[in-house]
């Protein structure tokens, strides 16, 4: 089975554009999460999709949104970047809601915004 | 609020030495816990949780975890270190209840000295 991919890998961006990430989950998975990932931070949680509705949302500013398409995939997206956005983007599956499920993260996509 | 505190930024070994990394949590109720490890570049891959039932967990890679439910912990350990295993290791907690994500440590760098 494919694991979770994360498209683009790589980012880079300037102040105040916007962007968009994509990831696809593993066939059958249903639920997909978002984390950001900074050294001074550590992982922290984005949101989380389960059957196309957001179940769960972490302490961003509105700025951040995502949606997941019938398909389970999900994109998120970012808009007025800011230099704190830059960071390690990762996206995890699992089969059901995040739970006793576990989750299986993609490669991430890396955003750079100068 | 559930939380994750893992005391070590930075745990180093001797190949072929036993590994401990430390973990301690916070949650209301009982926990689901998980740890995952990181290579520089790549996302996060799953090594163990544990849902209920023997308090010893045994894991991907000959890693394995204790739960100790009355000092909050779930350490991570392993009996032979290889260099290999040099990487970020995350501990993971969510309560079993509630609908709340999965939250993650900041993270202890292990590095396995030859």
């Amino acid at each position: 089975k494919a694991g979770v991919t994360q498209t683009p890998r790589y980012l880079i961006k300037t102040r105040g554009q916007q962007v968009t990430l994509s990831c696809s989950p593993i066939s059958g998975h249903r639920s997909v999460s978002w984390y950001q990932q900074t050294p001074g931070q550590g992982l922290q949680f984005l949101f989380e999709y389960f059957s196309e509705t957001q179940r769960n949302k972490g302490n961003f500013p509105g700025r951040f949104s995502g949606r997941q398409f019938s398909n389970s995939r999900s994109e998120m997206n970012v808009s007025t970047l800011e230099l704190g956005d830059s960071a390690l983007y990762l996206c995890a599956s699992s089969l059901d809601r995040v739970g006793i499920e576990t989750q299986y993260f993609g490669p991430g996509t890396r955003l750079l915004v100068l | 609020a559930q939380s994750v505190a893992q005391p070590e930024d930075q745990v180093n070994v001797a190949e072929g030495n036993p590994l401990t990394v430390k973990c301690t949590y916070s949650v209301s109720g009982n926990p689901y816990l998980f740890w995952y490890v990181q290579y520089p570049n790549r996302g996060l891959q799953f090594l163990l949780k544990y849902i209920t039932g023997d308090n010893l967990v045994k894991g991907s890679y000959g890693f394995e975890a204790e739960f100790n439910k009355s000092q909050t912990s779930f350490h991570l350990k392993k009996p032979s270190a290889l260099v290999s295993d040099s990487a970020l290791y995350f501990c993971a907690v969510r309560a079993r209840s509630g609908n709340t994500p999965l939250v993650f440590g900041k993270g202890t760098r292990l590095s396995v000295i030859a």
